[in-house]
């Protein structure tokens, strides 16, 4: 069975600083994909950042960063130069048999300005 | 490319009625999900269909759910009878890639069930 785990409940970070919001992940399939998403307050889950099991590199979109480490089964998500519009949810999932996407239970970030 | 679209946005009903939620998809999209996500969890997986043909259900669907997508285009879901622990949101997405594990879900906003 696929598992995701996000330990931090809550995240504060001060406007402008990075902040890193960590996932593990836990399957025994060797071919995985894993998803970062958003899901402000008005409840849309917004794709973020997507990062394959074989990908040599880790994978950036603009301000985000997948910090992928295979070994640890951890896929922790970087914001860098945060912004209040980046306070929400934010979920890590994955998926493993090309049918549907496993969720964890969320972080919610906080921006402080 | 109008995004998903789901109706109503908020439903309020009383224990025992029935629902039905309703899905719009990104046109051409050929897959179409729905989730549910309780205050404070991540989504979990309803079930999916590929086209006209639901290929998945997981065990949270009870035999009081129901999903269609007749043409392979809009879906719907109905929930009969409903108990106060359906309360929840219930999600939408769809996707255009098929059978793999980079597929990317695009999300409706969710309609947002209170049953009293």
């Amino acid at each position: 069975a696929q598992k995701i785990t996000q330990t931090q409940p809550g995240m504060f970070v001060q406007e402008k600083e990075a902040v890193t919001l960590d996932c593990t992940y836990d399957t025994s399939d060797p071919s995985y994909g894993l998803f970062w998403y958003k899901q402000p307050s008005s409840g849309e889950m917004i794709f973020l950042i997507y990062q394959g099991s074989y990908d040599q590199q880790n994978a950036t979109e603009g301000r985000y960063s997948l910090n992928f480490q295979k070994a640890r089964k951890s896929a922790n998500l970087v914001i860098s130069a945060s912004q209040l519009g980046d306070s929400a949810m934010y979920f890590c999932a994955m998926n493993t048999a090309g049918n549907m996407l496993t969720f964890g239970g969320g972080t919610r970030l906080m921006v402080k300005p | 490319d109008t995004g998903v679209s789901q109706d109503p946005r908020h439903k309020i009903t009383k224990r025992g009625q029935n629902v039905t939620f309703r899905c719009d998809p990104i046109s051409e999209h050929n897959r179409l999900y729905w989730y549910r996500q309780t205050l404070g969890q991540g989504p979990e997986f309803l079930t999916y269909f590929q086209n006209e043909a639901q290929l998945e259900k997981s065990r949270l669907l009870s035999d009081r759910f129901s999903a269609e997508r007749p043409k392979g285009s809009f879906s719907t879901l109905e929930i009969q009878r409903t108990e106060q622990g359906d309360s929840a949101m219930y999600l939408c997405a769809s996707s255009s890639q098929t059978g793999f594990t980079n597929e990317k879900l695009f999300f409706g906003s969710g309609t947002q069930l209170s049953v009293l």
